[in-house]
């Protein structure tokens, strides 16, 4: 069983369209995470959820949209794509906050 | 605010040889210290961690690291690393009580035969 499951894994789409990417764990965790990681491996943490709360919004473009429906799920919608966009999106999942990450395989994002 | 610097954006090491990939934290409270590995195409994976107690911590896959308050460092250490080892490896830091993890920029390791 995966503990922390994303998909889609790839993601090819033009610049102004919508898309939604969506994250589940089954490690009963409390607390789960959005991070982006750009071209350069750089990662940088985008939202925290804990128990559906949010708990950190990063300087995130308001284009970007978490949904958490329950704790072991966190969606991350976002509008209007921009070629900045273009990353390799990963979910997380914490027992504690600020404890030891458990991440999923990453979504990877093109914007043409 | 709390910062983690990764010096050497790569290495190359020798299969066999050893590694050490440094590490170095910003001053504040005490840290949580964390190694995390990625392999290519792969998420991260926790190697070891370090929240108190014996400052020399062992992890999985053989590595270990060693947490110097002295010189606000945590580096990863390996004796012998074998091809598999070839990642991107991240050294992260959070604060007790504090939701937010740091991440440095990452090691690059390369494996030649």
């Amino acid at each position: 069983d995966t503990a922390v499951s994303q998909t889609p894994k790839y993601l090819v789409t033009q610049m102004g369209n919508d898309k939604s990417i969506k994250c589940e764990q089954n490690l009963g965790h409390d607390t789960m995470y959005w991070y982006k990681q750009d071209s350069k491996k750089f990662l940088k943490i985008m939202f925290s959820y804990n128990n559906k709360e949010l708990i950190i919004n990063e300087t995130v473009p308001n284009r970007f949209s978490p949904k958490s429906p329950d704790k072991a799920h966190l969606n991350l919608h976002i509008n209007s794509l921009e070629l900045g966009d273009s990353a390799v999106y990963f979910c997380a999942s914490s027992q504690v906050e600020a404890g030891e990450l458990f991440f999923g395989e990453g979504s990877r994002l093109t914007v043409l | 605010a709390q910062s983690v610097t990764q010096p050497d954006i790569h290495i190359t090491v020798s299969e066999g040889a050893s590694l050490e990939l440094r590490c170095n934290y910003s001053y504040g409270a005490t840290p949580y210290l964390f190694w995390y590995v990625q392999s290519p195409g792969q998420g991260l994976q926790l190697l070891l961690k370090y929240f108190s107690g014996d400052t020399l911590v062992q992890g999985i896959k053989g590595f270990e690291a060693e947490f110097k308050r002295s010189q606000s460092s945590f580096n990863l250490r390996k004796p012998s690393v074998h091809w598999s080892d070839a990642a991107e490896y991240f050294c992260v830091r959070s604060n007790f009580g504090n939701e937010k993890l740091t991440f440095g920029t990452g090691t690059r390791l390369t494996i030649i035969p």
